[in-house]
């Protein structure tokens, strides 16, 4: 069955450290891979998304994340964290048969200290 | 205006009563999604349509309805909630993949409804 792990359930870091939050997926096929973001009372959005071509991804407010098929991972990463950046992260992965379902983790919520 | 609107935002019920939340979209998309989210378990699928005749269960239906209205609104229904649906609830949209594009197209979200069942 395909699923999603995210180990890290807490993460806290400095103000201006980098930042890595880890995410394997298991799946079959070529992945579709996404990350979200979820702000407190917030819905959640669209950090960035692979679904092929060049294995680093560039997405929104700074993030990337690099697709590594051998590892089977998919992890987020920000070389320097602002506070703002403060939520809960989600990986997700499309699930066999397409049809736009997703497969969330469990999610990674990042706390950043001054 | 927000995209994805959910009413109710917060809600408390009592076990037993039946409660409905609802889902409106502006996006013009044709799918659309209830998940809930509990502590340390992520999102969960609970329903899915991809238009006004198509409704699909989800991994975790039991105790749950759904009706689309119409292509921009979305029902969800508790017909008599307990303890254990006490969750954040968050409807998403998405367009259906073009021809010959990815099978994935990016889901937008609301902001979520807060159930609290006493």
């Amino acid at each position: 069955a395909q699923s999603v792990t995210q180990p890290d359930i807490h993460i806290t870091v400095s103000e201006g450290a980098s930042l890595e939050l880890r995410c394997n997926y298991s799946y079959g096929a070529t992945p579709y891979l996404f990350w979200y973001v979820q702000s407190p009372g917030q819905g959640l959005q669209l950090l960035l998304k692979y679904f092929s071509g060049d294995t680093l991804v560039q997405g929104i407010k700074g993030f990337e994340a690099e697709f590594k098929r051998s590892q089977s991972s998919f992890n987020l990463r920000k070389p320097s964290v602002h506070w703002s950046d403060a939520a809960e992260y989600f990986c997700a992965v499309g699930a066999t048969g397409g049809y736009n379902k997703l497969i969330f983790g469990a999610g990674t919520r990042l706390a950043v200290h001054p | 205006d927000a995209d994805v609107t959910q009413t109710p935002r917060n809600r408390i019920t009592k076990t037993g009563k039946r409660i409905m939340l609802e889902c409106s979209q502006t996006k013009g998309h044709d799918r659309m999604y209830w998940y809930r989210q509990d502590p340390g378990l992520g999102l969960r699928l609970i329903y899915y349509s991809f238009d006004v005749k198509d409704i699909n269960k989800g991994e975790i239906s039991d105790g749950y309805s759904v009706s689309r209205q119409a292509q921009a609104k979305f029902s969800l229904s508790l017909e008599s909630a307990i303890p254990n649906q006490t969750a954040l609830y968050f409807c998403a949209t998405s367009a259906a993949p073009g021809q010959g594009g990815p099978l994935y197209n990016e889901q937008f979200f609301g902001p979520g409804t807060r159930l609290t069942v006493l």
